[in-house]
């Protein structure tokens, strides 16, 4: 595809369950970032991966959350046991080079937890 | 916490006005991006400032950046109502940790 592209669109899950995420980013970028958005508010940054370095993790809340990156490609992003407080736009961006480039985003999940 | 705070949060002019917004950040950069959201979904890329730019300028854009002052200004000129959006600053930090970091946005609404 020619964009980042993020399933699902929207996922409603109850509370408790296990949810994943999935981003596709663009062909041949080496970075991916996920960031999450609660409405009305900036983004908050999650975790980067940048080829095939150690990625940053640093922005992860909890260890419910976590995400890998297959073959410097797809990633998913997972959030066990879910809660209410983790409902909120999820968003997957991609940059062809690790810095002074832009990120390239796709057009988010949105999860509600019930 | 952020690294970049817009200002203001919220702005609503009329159509055919400027429109200015501020982003200020605490650490040293290696570029600062404006972004703009509609709708809460996807972000596009707006406009790039490297660190050692002063001043850039993208059709109706126009950024400029003080890296004495730790601060960017956004100028949209002749707004249109198809401009009203969020539009966010992110810092691309020194350092090796290349991430970006945005600001918590400002909402421009312009009435036509």
């Amino acid at each position: 595809g020619a964009g980042v592209s993020q399933s699902p669109s929207n996922k409603v899950t109850e509370k408790g369950k296990d949810v994943e995420l999935r981003c596709d980013p663009i062909s041949g970028h080496t970075a991916l970032y996920w960031y999450r958005q609660s409405l009305g508010q900036g983004l908050e940054f999650l975790i980067y991966f940048q080829g095939n370095s150690a990625p940053d993790k640093s922005g992860l809340p909890s260890d419910r959350f976590s995400a890998e990156r297959t073959g410097g490609s797809v990633s998913t992003l997972t959030i066990q046991r879910t809660q209410q407080e983790d409902s909120a736009v999820y968003l997957c961006a991609s940059s062809p080079l690790p810095t002074n480039t832009e990120a390239f985003f796709g057009q988010g999940t949105r999860l509600t937890v019930v | 916490s952020q690294q970049g705070e817009e200002d203001p949060q919220a702005l609503s002019i009329q159509e055919g006005e400027n429109a200015t917004m501020n982003c200020s950040y605490k650490t040293s950069i290696n570029n600062l991006q404006w972004y703009r959201q509609n709708s809460g979904r996807g972000l596009v890329h707006l406009i790039l400032i490297r660190s050692n730019e002063r001043e850039k300028h993208s059709g109706r854009l126009r950024v400029t950046l003080d890296t004495s002052k730790k601060s960017s200004s956004l100028l949209i000129t002749a707004s249109r109502a198809a401009d009203t959006a969020s539009y966010f600053c992110a810092t691309d930090a020194s350092g090796s940790a290349r991430q970006l970091t945005f600001g918590s946005g400002t909402q421009l609404t312009v009435l036509p």
